[in-house]
């Protein structure tokens, strides 16, 4: 089967950096997604990393590693804004359709 | 251009009462997704179109969930004989592509509360 792992939550200052690790258990790999889900609103997009490495993209960035079954996703300059949950997701190992995603990670960004 | 959109956006039922939850993808995608989530976890797959036909619908989790795409674009999520444990907010998601690797866009959900 399948089973991702996050943090449940963390708490971040303002104008900081932050990292949301992810663990994942999976016998195919096709890739790996994080989404951003602000409270009652629906996840929107930030990456899918295929290949090992670093994949930036603003204030965002998104690292793979296949070997470890691991992934984190980065933010700098942290802001209010970003005070969300953070999901990390993989298509399912049988390939085509499923999406199987983790309970997310609350993030809190204090002044 | 519009978004994936859901209606209604809330729906409050009895139980045993039907209901039927629906979805307009963004114009053109083929794929469409159905996923529910509750309260502190992640969206969980219930079923997946390819244009009309329900290419995997392994998530529904019993017989009294069904879903129709009849003419390839808008879909129907209907829920028979309701019961509380099935409220949640129910997402629906469309791509361009089919293939769970493609990026996917999120409707508003609609949350079901059945009492």
């Amino acid at each position: 089967g399948q089973n991702i792992d996050q943090p449940t939550e963390m708490t971040a200052t303002e104008g900081a950096i932050v990292q949301i690790n992810c663990t994942y258990q999976t016998s195919g790999f096709n890739g790996l997604f994080w989404y951003q889900q602000h409270a009652g609103e629906a996840p929107t997009f930030l990456s899918y990393n295929v290949l090992d490495g670093l994949e930036e993209k603003g204030r965002f960035s998104s690292f793979l590693s296949r070997s470890k079954g691991y992934s984190y996703l980065l933010l700098k300059e942290l802001q209010m804004k970003d005070s969300a949950s953070y999901l990390c997701a993989v298509p399912s190992h049988t390939g085509g359709f499923k999406t199987i995603f983790g309970a997310g990670t609350r993030l809190f960004v204090k002044a | 251009g519009a978004g994936v959109s859901q209606t209604p956006s809330n729906k409050v039922t009895e139980k045993g009462k039907y209901v039927e939850l629906r979805c307009d993808p963004i114009s053109g995608h083929t794929a469409l997704y159905w996923y529910r989530q509750s309260l502190g976890q992640g969206p969980e797959f219930l079923i997946y179109f390819q244009g009309t036909g329900a290419a995997d619908d392994s998530g529904l989790p019993n017989d009294r969930f069904f879903a129709v795409r009849p003419e390839g674009s808008v879909s129907t999520l209907k829920i028979q004989r309701t019961e509380r444990g099935d409220s949640a907010v129910y997402l629906c998601a469309s791509s361009l592509l089919a293939g769970a690797w493609n990026e996917q866009f999120f409707g508003p959900g609609t949350r079901l509360t059945v009492l």
